[in-house]
């Protein structure tokens, strides 16, 4: 069973960069989309981007094209999401998910412990 | 843009049942995923595939999806299924691959 573990708290200010990251054990990594989500304090669930390791095949929602960086390390079976200059406004919990199988419509059946990130201005 | 419409509250008495809509345009034609939200936790996969449950799942959550709406249904309604709500659409050969709805806040008077 897929099991994801998110790097921690990041403390940052803004104008830093920042990389967040998502290890995925317990099956393939390269055979299942793994999708990044937003969540504002007291807000809804937001799509960021969506990757399928086995050939990096990336999805950006339009709300987030350019301002976030989604990639893959298969050799450390682990995702990332990265931003080269943070501001205010993503103060937010990060939530990677990853598909029940390699179909194009899969659910997410399992998801991350979520990283919190604050930004200072 | 592709939108999921979902009222943002419901409430229902517990053992009564209560219904959450997710609209757009043709919904019907797309496979819908509901998960559930509660405080300080990471969702949970409560229907997909517009009917199906995963394990572990109660036969009380179960799911609908016709026309311009899907309906996530939780029948017997429990104070431990007072959470937030969010339908979800995923298809990787569409122009807006996925995208969640506007989740709905049940609560259990």
């Amino acid at each position: 069973e897929a099991l994801l573990v998110q790097s921690g708290t990041e403390v940052k200010k803004a104008g830093e960069s920042l990389k967040i990251s998502c290890r995925n054990s317990g099956y393939s990594f390269s055979d299942f989309w793994i999708a990044w989500v937003r969540q504002k304090p007291g807000e809804g669930l937001e799509w960021m981007g969506i990757i399928y390791p086995g050939d990096s095949d990336i999805r950006y929602s339009p709300s987030f094209q350019g301002l976030v960086t989604i990639s893959a390390d298969k050799s450390i079976s682990t995702a990332f999401l990265q931003w080269t200059s943070l501001k205010a406004s993503d103060n937010a919990m990060y939530y990677c998910a990853t598909g029940a199988t390699a179909s194009g419509t899969t659910p997410f059946d399992h998801w991350g412990q979520g990283t919190l990130v604050s930004v200072s201005a | 843009s592709y939108v999921l419409t979902q009222p943002p509250s419901v409430s229902v008495a517990p053992g009564k049942t209560a219904t959450i809509t997710c609209g757009e345009y043709n919904i019907g034609d797309k496979s819908v995923h509901w998960y559930q939200q509660k405080p300080g936790q990471a969702p949970v996969l409560v229907v997909f595939y517009d009917t199906d449950r995963p394990s572990g799942i109660p036969e009380r959550f179960s799911g609908s999806n016709s026309g311009n709406t899907a309906t996530l249904t939780i029948s017997r309604v429990e104070a431990g299924d007072e959470a937030d709500y969010y339908c979800q659409v995923w298809d990787s050969s569409s122009a807006h691959p996925l995208v969640f709805g506007t989740g709905t806040k049940v609560t259990v008077l």
